[in-house]
Order: C-alpha cells, then sequence, then structure tokens
C-alpha cells in the first residue's frame, strides 16, 4: 500500500492571503502526480498533472511545484478568494501496477 | 462537452439492503474508474475498467461488492448486501486512455447513507 500524505488536513484563511500545502509520497520508481480541485456538491476537476522531477505548472493564480527525489509537492494559491474554498486532492502512481493512489486532501476555506 | 453522470446523487438505505449506481462516462473514455471517498479520507479505486473489460479490481470487497460494464460505456456499481462502512461518496471517473500521465474526468458522486 503506497502512503500519499497531504498537510494540512484544513486550513483556514483571509480573502488576499497567499497560501500553500504539501503532499508527500514515495520516492522511489515515480511515474505522475496529479492535482484536483474538489469543490462541494461538484466533481472534483483536474488542476495539474506533473511527471518530471522540478516541474513547475500553473492556472492563474494557483501553481505547483514537483521533486520526485525527495518525495514532494507543493500548491500554491496567490491571494486566495473565496471561491478557492474547496478540498484539494494530490494522487501519485509509481511505476507499477494501474492505480492513482490519492492523498487525504487538504481543505482551505476563504473567508471574505 | 458532456460530463461523467452519475445517479443517484443520494440514497439512504438500511444495512443488509442492497444498492446500485450507474454512471455515464464522457463519450469516447475508454477508461472508466469506480471510487470509494469515505469521510476524512481519499479517494480509493475499487475497479478499473479498459472498454468492458476489468484492468484492475484488488481493492473491490468481491464477497459484496460487483461492478459491470457490459457494453464498453455505462457501468454500474452493486452492493449486496450493505454494511454500516459502506456508508461513503462513490465516485466515477472515465478517462480517454489508461495511462497515468492522462487526466481523469469525475462525475460529481453518490452520496450512501447506511442506517
Amino acid at each position: 500500500i503506497l502512503n500519499v500524505e497531504q498537510s494540512p488536513q484544513s486550513l483556514h484563511v483571509q480573502e488576499g492571503d497567499s497560501t500553500n500545502f504539501t503532499c508527500s509520497f514515495p520516492s522511489s520508481n515515480f511515474y505522475a502526480l496529479h492535482w484536483y480541485r474538489w469543490e462541494t456538491a461538484k466533481s472534483p476537476k483536474a488542476l495539474f498533472v506533473m511527471t518530471l522531477n522540478g516541474d513547475e505548472k500553473k492556472k492563474g493564480r494557483i501553481s505547483a511545484t514537483l521533486n520526485t527525489k525527495e518525495g514532494y509537492s507543493y500548491l500554491y494559491i496567490k491571494g486566495s478568494q473565496p471561491e478557492d474554498s474547496a478540498t484539494y486532492l494530490c494522487a501519485f502512481k509509481n511505476n507499477a501496477g494501474n492505480m492513482l493512489t490519492f492523498g487525504g486532501g487538504t481543505r482551505l476555506m476563504v473567508k471574505p | 462537452e458532456a460530463g461523467v453522470a452519475q445517479s443517484p446523487r443520494y440514497k439512504i438505505i438500511e444495512k443488509r439492503q442492497s444498492v446500485a449506481f450507474w454512471c455515464n462516462p464522457i463519450s469516447g473514455h475508454a477508461t472508466l474508474y469506480w471510487y470509494q471517498q469515505i469521510l476524512g479520507q481519499g479517494p480509493k479505486l475499487l475497479i478499473q475498467f479498459q472498454n468492458n473489460g476489468v484492468v484492475d479490481d484488488s481493492q473491490l470487497p468481491k464477497d459484496r461488492f460487483s461492478a459491470e460494464r457490459l457494453k464498453g460505456v455505462d457501468s454500474t456499481l452493486k452492493i449486496q448486501p450493505a454494511k454500516l462502512e459502506d456508508s461513503a461518496v462513490y465516485l466515477c471517473a472515465s478517462s480517454l486512455v489508461p495511462q497515468a500521465k492522462n487526466i481523469q474526468y469525475f462525475g460529481a458522486g453518490t452520496r450512501l447513507s447506511v442506517l
């Protein structure tokens, strides 16, 4: 069983604050790392798929970095807005097997 | 494009009853996944189909869970009989190809409560 950990479990920030959270995964046999955003009562939506050590991805105010050698990825949100409130999930796949293993998620709440 | 459709959105049953969930993936997506998400945990893959064949069902509790994708399009997931610990959100997802570098498109899920 692969261990994918996300921290913190939950986070409350004020509108305008910048924030970041972490996804930790096994550093051996890396294949891909996904980030998803899951808003309440909606479907999870993909943010990024990262495959190379040192990858940096950006979509608007959200960006992510990847370090496969040490087994972590950071997700950053610049100038948080209330609509950023959601659970952010990372999912990891190694070279063996077919499945993505998800972390437990970070629940972000942005107060206006 | 139309997204992944799931029904019902909510279901409340008593333990030992049976329940079925339905999923219609995005048109043309060969790979279909069923996940179970228990409160406070990340989604756990139950079964992965490639067209109408099973690729991975290693985490499916086969004594009570079954799933099928007969024509390689729609899929149903059944629990018979349900236990209290089956209370969860059941997510269906699809992707164009099975490689993990391709994103998965999720439905809104079915929230199951077993009383």
